[in-house]
């Protein structure tokens, strides 16, 4: 049981957005609306930005969104803020035991 | 407010047990599945397991199964993460989280508890 695949980096400056992706397969991301994202700061705990792909819950920015096209979801963040220089992880339902995955994280840096 | 509080940091030494802790509050601990989530040093998460402490069903990541073993004690509102042999590689960060559901990611999270395992 493979992770997710999420990019290691992704960069942007001040104002710009960004978008990250989660690439898995028809078992997991592709089959199933169960995507959510998380931020995680340096010596922090993971916080959930991103639910069933596009929900954001209470108190999470619009400036996040989420979305899914065939075996990849992805994150957008516009408007980028030094405040969102963070790790980001996708997790996703997985078909193959009726458990949840992670992806590897990608680490966000604004410019 | 929904609260996870987990057991401080511990050291121990290869071989040794341990058994850390999630204490849950602010919802119905019973109906709400925890999960554990590894980072070692420098990575990334890692999905362990989850536990339904109502009747105390608990599913593993292939990758941990029989490696840990995760409990519960839904009388005072407790999940636990437990190692009968310590090994360095056990080295890392443990969260607990709150999983409202087996198929969907956690939503809410513990501080952390951190592991660490040396001679």
């Amino acid at each position: 049981q493979s992770a997710l695949t999420q990019p290691a980096s992704v960069s942007g400056s001040p104002g710009q957005s960004i978008t990250i992706s989660c690439t898995g397969t028809s078992s997991d991301v592709g089959g199933h609306n169960f995507v959510s994202w998380y931020q995680q700061h340096p010596g922090k705990a993971p916080k959930l930005m991103i639910f069933d792909v596009s929900n954001r819950p209470s108190g999470v920015s619009n400036r996040f969104s989420g979305s899914k096209s065939g075996n990849t979801a992805s994150l957008t963040i516009s408007g980028l803020q030094a405040e969102d220089e963070a790790d980001y992880y996708c997790i996703s339902y997985t078909s193959s035991n009726s458990l949840v995955i992670f992806g590897g994280g990608t680490k966000l840096t604004v410019l | 407010e929904v609260q996870l509080v987990q057991s401080g940091a511990e050291v121990k030494k290869p071989g040794e047990s341990l058994k850390i802790s999630c204490k849950g509050s602010g919802y119905s601990f019973d109906t709400n599945w925890i999960a554990w989530v590894r980072q070692m040093p420098g990575k990334g998460l890692e999905w362990m397991g989850i536990i339904y402490p109502e009747d105390s069903d608990t599913r593993y990541s292939p990758s941990f199964q029989g490696q840990v073993t995760i409990s519960a004690d839904k009388s005072i509102n407790t999940a636990y993460l437990q190692w009968s042999s310590l090994k360095a590689s056990d080295t890392g960060m443990y969260y607990c989280a709150r999983q409202y559901d087996s198929g969907r990611g956690p939503d809410y999270w513990g501080q952390g508890t951190l592991v660490t395992v040396s001679s």
